[in-house]
């Protein structure tokens, strides 16, 4: 079953242009983690934020989490046309790991 | 350091023929392995997932099954093809019960 469920689905911004993804989850989480794949590809793991934290920063790319509303946002700055790929949250359940369940993920489209 | 590698990249197979994908990792003892099934512009299913040798925990009732013979290889197999089982398989390794995965680049299989 989907864990993660992301939002919006699809979106398509100018080279420049800040993005914002969404993603909420249900049970509790050990931590959250965002990935990204490019069409075709496996996915590449960008950052990951723990249970305990509610912001972390890596380069162009600041990701929340709000556990009490079992809710999640990746913001990307400044974005550029090799940005384009889809995005996906995904959340290691608190039921004893092993399991990391994915989201339906972000369709980005970055216009040069 | 560590690469995975999943053969083959793509397979066009009949229905009612058998399957058989390989998945292995290399640089890493004791890997925490990963079966993930991708529909077409949709989210990750996890399929199966395997903490030691022979260990094999399955995550949906399907046509599919999967065995960890040596330490580090995952294969995923089936008797006999459903159209259903057409997707995008993506196998996975990560260290530790929870955090970040490492993805191989998929294997493409389409049921005709």
């Amino acid at each position: 079953s989907q864990q993660g469920e992301e939002d919006p689905q699809a979106l398509s911004i100018q080279e420049g242009e800040n993005a914002t993804m969404n993603c909420s989850y249900k049970t509790s989480i050990n931590n959250l983690q965002w990935y990204r794949q490019n069409s075709g590809r496996g996915l590449v793991h960008l950052i990951l934020i723990r249970s305990n934290e509610r912001e972390k920063h890596s380069g162009r790319l600041r990701v929340t989490l709000d556990t009490s509303k079992k809710s999640s946002s990746l913001l990307i700055t400044a974005s550029r046309a090799a940005d384009t790929a889809s995005y996906f949250c995904a959340t290691d359940p608190n039921t004893g790991g092993f399991k990391t369940i994915f989201g339906a993920g972000t369709r980005l489209f970055v216009k040069a | 350091s560590q690469t995975i590698h999943q053969w083959p990249a793509t397979l066009v197979q009949p229905v009612g023929s058998p399957l058989s994908l390989e998945c292995t990792v290399e640089g890493t003892s004791n890997p925490n392995l990963y079966w993930y099934r991708q529909a077409a512009g949709r989210g990750l299913q996890l399929l199966f997932y395997s903490v030691g040798i022979g260990q094999i925990s399955s995550e949906v009732p399907q046509n599919l099954s999967a065995s960890r013979p040596q330490d580090r290889q995952f294969i995923l197999s089936s008797k006999k093809l459903l159209l259903s089982d057409s997707g995008f398989y993506l196998c996975a390794w990560r260290s530790g019960s929870s955090g970040e995965l490492f993805f191989g680049e998929g294997s493409r299989l389409t049921v005709l």
